[in-house]
Order: structure tokens, then sequence, then C-alpha cells
């Protein structure tokens, strides 16, 4: 039964041309989460919703954008996509409240290639 | 928020017992420990999580000192199946920020 996922697993852009990925969530969770994954290196947190509160890490780059709709779905737009932009985008849902002893459900991710 | 320690890599052979430890020295008293596997070209998967002593599950166990400042995860028994890289994360309550450390590529051989 498939939880998070993310569409398509694999995205080719050109270098500038805006590019979004797509996330859905069958758990009803109320937060969301995107992450860059680079070629082995740790995931690394760009932001994250508490239902349509948009929360954005300090060290995100303004070309990173995200979009909620609805619980279910959630949106990362990347404006200006770079070379260095190439790499695993990661989707994760956790609950609230949040009080410890919670865990996060990762989706299986979208490999972005940037021409 | 407190940053973790992980050895870079391991190697074990199949049917041993693998142990992983994790140094979290500024790890505050409401924080959790979280560990979760990734398979190339996957997303992680939780496997197990803990505030202190141990936890057992039908896949690993979790072993935390009174201390704290540590922690280690075992699998018991490993197979090839479990070659990937295992994190360590706190896990602080009261926030939605999760900071992945380097992680351990677990090569298990035949």
């Amino acid at each position: 039964d498939a939880m998070v996922i993310q569409n398509p697993r694999y995205q080719v852009t050109q270098f500038g041309k805006p590019v979004t990925l797509s996330c859905s969530q069958t758990l009803n969770h109320n937060v969301m989460y995107w992450y860059q994954q680079k070629s082995s290196q740790a995931p690394k947190l760009l932001f994250h919703y508490y239902d349509k509160d948009f929360n954005n890490e300090a060290d995100t780059p303004d070309n990173f954008q995200s979009r909620r709709p609805n619980t279910s779905f959630c949106f990362l737009d990347i404006r200006s996509p770079g070379l260095g932009d190439a790499a695993m985008y990661l989707c994760a849902t956790s609950r609230t409240p949040r009080q410890g002893g919670e865990t996060q459900y990762f989706g299986p991710g979208t490999r972005l290639l940037v021409l | 928020l407190a940053k973790t320690t992980q050895p870079i890599s391991m190697d074990s052979y199949e049917g041993q017992e693998v142990n992983i430890t994790c140094s979290h020295n500024n790890i505050a008293t409401n924080d959790y420990i979280t560990w979760y596997q990734q398979f190339p070209s996957q997303g992680p998967r939780f496997i197990i999580q803990g505030y202190k002593t141990k936890v057992t599950n039908e896949v690993a166990s979790l072993f935390i000192p009174a201390d704290r400042k540590s922690s280690t995860l075992s699998l018991p028994r490993v197979s090839l199946s479990d070659t990937a890289v295992y994190y360590c994360l706190v896990d602080t309550s009261g926030t939605y920020k999760y900071i992945f450390g380097t992680g351990t590529r677990l090569k298990v051989l035949a």
C-alpha cells in the first residue's frame, strides 16, 4: 500500500527551465517535508508544511519554492534549475502534535537531472 | 539541535551481528533517537526509535546508555539485503527539524 507517492521517479529538465515535483500521501498527516539528497550525501531538509503553514530552512535557496493545496498534496517548484540542483528530492510526512517519539514516512524520491 | 557522529562505513559477513554506534553529545532531555535505513535510489525507511535503555523490534535493537550521549543500533544475523546506509538522527520534540548525519554505509559480504 503506497503511503507517500512521488511522481515522477525521474525528471529531466534543462538549465534554467522551471520544474515541479509532486508528492502525495494517503496517511492524512499534517506535516509534509521536502529534502534534497545529492549523490553520496545525507538528505538535507529544505522546508516543511505544518498544515498550511510554510516553514523554510534558513539556508534553502530562494530558487526553491513549495505549494501545498490540500492535506494530501505538496509540490516542490524549482524556478531556475542549475546544474548544482541535480539531486534526489525526497518527500516525507509525519503526524502532529509533535511530542517526540514520532517518525517520518518517506516517499521513494524523484531523481532530477539538469541538462 | 544535537548533531550526530557515526562511522562512515562498516563491512560484515552474512549471519553476523552488526553494531553501529552513534554519538550525540548535545542531546537534550526531550530528544528521541531514531534510526533510518536507506537503499540506493529509495527514500529512508524507519527502523527503530528510542529514548533510553533498550528498545527491540522485529528487525533491530537499540541500546541507549544512561547518559544518552550515544546509542547503538544492533542488527542480528545480517544478510546481503541489509547492505544499505544507516542514519542516526536526534529527534527534537517541539520542532520539525531533522538533521541527518553522514550515515554509515554497511556492506554485508557473502
